[in-house]
């Protein structure tokens, strides 16, 4: 079965800095896409970013931008010069090409200080 | 389109009352999960439905739980007899299918507090 691992509960991170977070995932299958999602407190789920497994270049979107290691199932979101608005609960995602499942991880709760 | 609508937004219940819980999917989208989440858990994903046709529904916790999607504009999640370990936030997400089965786009929940 898949799953997706989040090793940080928390994070944090000085306004215009930069910060990375974690994540790591499991699966057999070879076709499958990778989302990070932001949960502001108003609890709507955001997409912030998405990589597909096929293609070997990173994902950017503008201040996010990620690093997706296919043979490490390594897929982490780097955020550059952080605001405020950043701060929220983010969930890394998969889902299979193949059972068309989205799973989530347990999520990394960031912190933004001024 | 107004997005993925879920109602009600908030629900307080007593134990072994009935809850149903509602979404409408962004029209067009072949794909539907409903999700629980807990501070415990996190994001569980508890069913998805293809067409209107449930796919995996191993996530339901127990028999109490079950989720119908009678047509490709609605979808119920109903919890009978409810209990205070289902309090939680329940999300209903849709997607498109085929090539564009990609990110799914969430409702704004329903918070349930069983007492």
């Amino acid at each position: 079965a898949q799953t997706v691992t989040q090793s940080q509960p928390e994070m944090s991170v000085q306004e215009a800095e930069t910060v990375t977070l974690s994540c790591t995932y499991d699966t057999s299958e070879s076709d499958y896409y990778l989302f990070w999602y932001k949960q502001p407190p108003s609890r709507q789920m955001i997409l912030v970013i998405r990589q597909e497994a096929y293609k070997q270049q990173n994902a950017t979107e503008n201040r996010f931008s990620v690093n997706f290691q296919k043979a490490a199932k390594s897929f982490s979101l780097k955020i550059s010069d952080s605001q405020l608005g950043d701060a929220a609960m983010y969930f890394c995602a998969y889902r299979g090409g193949d059972t068309d499942k989205l799973i989530f991880g347990t999520g990394t709760r960031l912190q933004v200080f001024p | 389109d107004a997005g993925v609508i879920q109602s009600p937004r908030h629900e307080v219940t007593e134990m072994g009352q009935e809850v149903t819980l509602r979404c409408k999917p962004i029209s067009g989208h072949d794909y539907l999960f409903w999700y629980r989440q807990t501070m415990m858990r996190g994001l569980e994903l508890l069913i998805y439905f293809n067409n209107n046709v449930p796919i995996d529904d191993s996530g339901m916790p127990e028999d109490r739980f079950s989720a119908k999607m009678p047509n490709a504009s609605f979808s119920t999640l109903k919890i009978q007899p409810s209990e205070p370990r289902d309090s939680a936030v329940y999300f209903c997400a849709s997607s498109p299918g085929g090539w564009y089965r990609t990110e799914a786009f969430f409702g704004q929940g329903t918070r349930l507090t069983v007492v």
